[in-house]
């Protein structure tokens, strides 16, 4: 069956400092991989998705990147977070091809920039 | 611009009934999604529904209208266990989730 990982569950940084988030599936090949970001009481944020390695498409502009390395693996990162990059990051990952598939999370890592 | 519209939050008894709305206005539309998403936890699938009608799932059920941009999830038999809060998310013609900030439903004893 398939899985999900996603880590740290929580971190907390100080403003200027780097970030790294990391996701990993498993049991399945060439997955789309996607980065959200919620904050409280707005919907799901897409930040990045990736439909396979180094192929990476970024859907708001800011200090956030993502790299893909390998099939499974997508990592979010930044090299100097801001107060506002708070919030609950979420990995996901659907099937291909692209459409109406359903997205399954991982349990998300909850960052606090101070 | 594209929008989805839920209410903010829900109250409902133990093991009552619960319909939580969701309206929304996309480029174009390939499907509504539902999500079930508990405090501090990663949201789960519930329903997907692309043509107009009523689609049953045990106690779950969601409904979809395209010609109103309508949909609802209904909760019947409520459980302590369904205090979470609700995803409406729909697909545009793009095949972009466009998310609504959720319901977040309390049911009390």
């Amino acid at each position: 069956s398939q899985t999900i990982h996603q880590w740290p569950a929580t971190l907390v940084q100080p403003v200027g400092s780097p970030l790294s988030l990391e996701c990993t599936v498993e049991g399945t090949s060439n997955p789309n991989l996607y980065w959200y970001r919620q904050a409280a009481g707005r919907g799901l944020q897409l930040l990045f998705y990736s439909v396979g390695i180094g192929q990476i498409s970024s859907e708001v502009p800011q200090n956030l990147s993502a790299s893909r390395p390998q099939d499974r693996q997508f990592i979010l990162s930044s090299k100097k977070l801001l107060l506002s990059d708070s919030g609950f990051y979420l990995c996901a990952w659907s099937t291909r091809p692209s459409g109406a598939n359903v997205l399954t999370f991982g349990a998300g890592s909850r960052l606090t920039v101070l | 611009g594209q929008n989805i519209d839920q209410p903010t939050e829900m109250t409902a008894t133990e093991g009552a009934i619960v319909q939580i709305n969701c309206t929304y206005q996309t480029s174009g539309f390939n499907g509504l999604f539902w999500y079930q998403q508990h405090a501090g936890e990663a949201p789960t699938f519930l329903s997907y529904n692309v043509l107009d009608g009523l689609e049953e799932k045990g106690r779950f059920s969601s409904f979809l209208s395209r010609s109103k941009g309508y949909s609802y999830l209904l909760l019947k038999e409520l459980q302590m266990k369904d205090s979470a809060s609700y995803l409406c998310a729909a697909l545009d013609s793009n095949y972009q989730l466009i998310w609504g900030a959720g319901t977040k439903l309390i049911i009390k004893p």
